[in-house]
Formats: C-alpha cells, structure tokens, sequence
C-alpha cells in the first residue's frame, strides 16, 4: 500500500534551519508529485508547496520563497523540505502529502522552534 | 487565494446521530473537492475525493455532495471511531486552500 514515511521530531533555535524527510513507498515515486502542508498548534492547515518528483520542479507560497528549497532523491524515493531562519512562528506539524489532491498523507513531523 | 469557509467549527452528537458539515468556496471550484478525518497526533485520512466519491476502504455511511461553491460531508449514522477533527481541501487553484475544521465531539 502507499506510504509516506516521515522523518522524527526536531528541535531547532531560532534562526536556525530544518530539513525533513519523507520516504515513499507503493507506488513509483517520479509518477507524483509531493506536496507540503504545515499545522501550527491549533491552527489551520496551511500549503507550502510542490515538487516535481521526475523534474524537480518546484512551486512554492509566496509567503515562503525564499526560505524554502523542496528536494528529491529518486534513487530513494524520498523528498525533502528544508526551512531556513526559523521562527516561533514555523513551530508547527509538517506533513508531506502526494500528487494535486493531496490523496496520501505521511505520517508527520513535529518541528519546535525555541530558544 | 480562495477561501473555504467550513461550518460549524464544532459539533456535539451522539452515537447513531446524522451530521452535516458544509464547505463553502469563495468562486467555483467544480468537483475539486476532498474531505478529510484527522484523529488527535495522527495523519489526515481522505474520506471523500472529487467531492462525492467515497476512498476505497472508507465506510458507506460517509458521503460527500456539492459543486461549484457548496460542498457538504454526511455521516449517516455516527459511530465512535467517527469522533475526530474533518476538514475540507480544495484543489482546483494554487495556493491549495483548507476549511478550518470541524471538531466532532461526544454528546
């Protein structure tokens, strides 16, 4: 079955960078594209952006260009997420989730950002 | 951006009761719709695709209408496993957009 598997929780100081991971599995990875959700602590759910899994083509909210890169390494079929100069503010759940409908989640990973 | 604006924002019923959650687009967005179910420290689970269609594995007694701007997800007879957050994606425009949640509670 389709699986998104995520990497574990990180703790980070402000100013500081995060790269997340999310390892896929069941299904051929450079047939979709991956997509990032983030989810504050009880806020909304929030885009941030895709990746192209076979170009590496990248799309990204405006509110994160900039301080955002989205990657992939095929010969693992895993994506990545990488935020610099972290805030209070990007304390949050990130999720990958797969192709435009956003059909399969992964399991998520909590970054905290603290000094 | 479009806006989804998803009511209400929580809901107490009992078990076997019907629910009614509503989506509603700020433009037409044909069918590109999802609805999701989100248990606490968990990832979302999709329950309902292009508006209406029911995800392989997912109980019948949740159903998904609408189109253009109001969309609605029904729990016919709502059972314990069903008590969770359920939010609404669209998908038809970037940026993607979401409702904000509906909390589904126990009466």
């Amino acid at each position: 079955q389709v699986q998104l598997v995520q990497s574990g929780a990180e703790v980070k100081k402000p100013g500081a960078s995060v790269k997340v991971s999310c390892k896929a599995s069941g299904y051929t990875f450079t047939d979709y594209y991956m997509h990032w959700v983030r989810q504050a602590p009880g806020q909304g759910l929030e885009w941030m952006g895709w990746i192209n899994s076979n170009t590496g083509g990248t799309k990204y909210v405006q509110k994160f260009q900039g301080r955002v890169t989205m990657t992939r390494d095929t010969s693992i079929s895993t994506a990545y997420m990488e935020l610099n100069r972290l805030t209070s503010d990007d304390t949050a759940v990130y999720y990958c989730a797969r192709e435009s409908s956003l059909d399969v989640w992964g399991t998520g990973t909590t970054v905290i950002v603290s000094s | 951006d479009i806006q989804m604006t998803q009511s209400p924002s929580s809901l107490s019923a009992s078990v076997g009761d019907r629910v009614t959650i509503t989506c509603r687009a700020s433009q037409g967005i044909r069918n590109d719709l999802g609805w999701y179910q989100q248990k606490p420290g968990t990832a979302p689970k999709r329950l309902i695709y292009a508006a209406s269609s029911l995800q392989s594995g997912v109980p019948s007694r949740f159903s998904g209408s609408g189109s253009g701007t109001e969309f609605t997800l029904t729990i016919s007879s709502l059972q314990p496993e069903d008590f969770a957050t359920y939010f609404c994606l669209q998908h038809n425009t970037y940026p993607r957009t979401f409702g904000q949640g509906t909390k589904v509670e126990i009466k």
